[in-house]
């Protein structure tokens, strides 16, 4: 069982170009999240989704977007890429008592 | 909204000392608490959980932690740290309440360096 895998695990890409985050999980959660993770801030959620067809804005959403389209994957995407959107990217899918497990993260850099 | 605060930003030990970390959040109803751990370039990992029963909660690695509800706390101890300890430490809370998604709130996270 591989749990949550993403990919892809770094990027650096240019600013203003769209990239998309892939987040895939086989535990048949229903709740996923994306996370950024920045030095000294922690980790902000960025989307949730709490079941497949429905998703949700976290503490800072702006810039990105998500999709649920079935249980198994939750991309993240950024239309157009700015530089403050640096970071390490995490995904995680949640269990029925709320316990989170996390991707492995990507590492994304924006010039 | 609830808040999760981690007062040690950054703690340096040798090994075989005692840690504890502290864990704060504020939110006066039902909470499930965890700690998390992520050692250098790696992901999240759980290392402990507080639902409900003994507030006094082991995890793995000789970790455990307490829960005090008179004082909002949750922290983590370890009676004697190890070079591999080395992490940075997630406080984070769900609060229970209905019709809601249980999103993790997480506090900004604890650097523990453990010197050999």
């Amino acid at each position: 069982i591989a749990g949550i895998t993403q990919a892809p695990t770094s990027q650096i890409l240019a600013a203003g170009r769209r990239m998309t985050l892939r987040c895939t999980q086989d535990m048949r959660h229903n709740a996923m999240y994306w996370y950024r993770q920045d030095l000294g801030l922690g980790l902000r959620l960025i989307h949730y989704s709490n079941t497949a067809g429905t998703t949700g804005k976290g503490e800072v959403p702006d810039g990105y977007s998500v999709s649920r389209a079935n249980t198994d994957d939750f991309p993240l995407t950024l239309a157009s890429a700015v530089p403050s959107q640096t970071s390490v990217y995490f995904c995680a899918s949640s269990d029925l008592s709320g316990t989170q497990y996390f991707g492995p993260g990507t590492r994304l850099t924006v010039l | 909204a609830q808040s999760v605060s981690q007062h040690n930003h950054h703690v340096i030990l040798s090994e075989a000392a005692s840690l504890e970390l502290g864990c704060n959040y504020s939110y006066g109803g039902t909470v499930n608490l965890f700690w998390y751990v992520q050692y250098p370039g790696q992901h999240l990992q759980l290392l402990l959980k507080y639902f409900s029963g003994d507030p006094l909660v082991k995890g793995i690695k000789g970790f455990e932690a307490e829960f005090i509800k008179s004082k909002f706390s949750f922290n983590l101890r370890k009676p004697s740290v190890q070079w591999s300890d080395t992490a940075e430490y997630f406080c984070a809370v769900i609060t229970i309440s209905s019709g809601s998604a249980r999103q993790l709130t997480f506090g900004s996270g604890t650097q523990l360096t453990v010197l050999p």
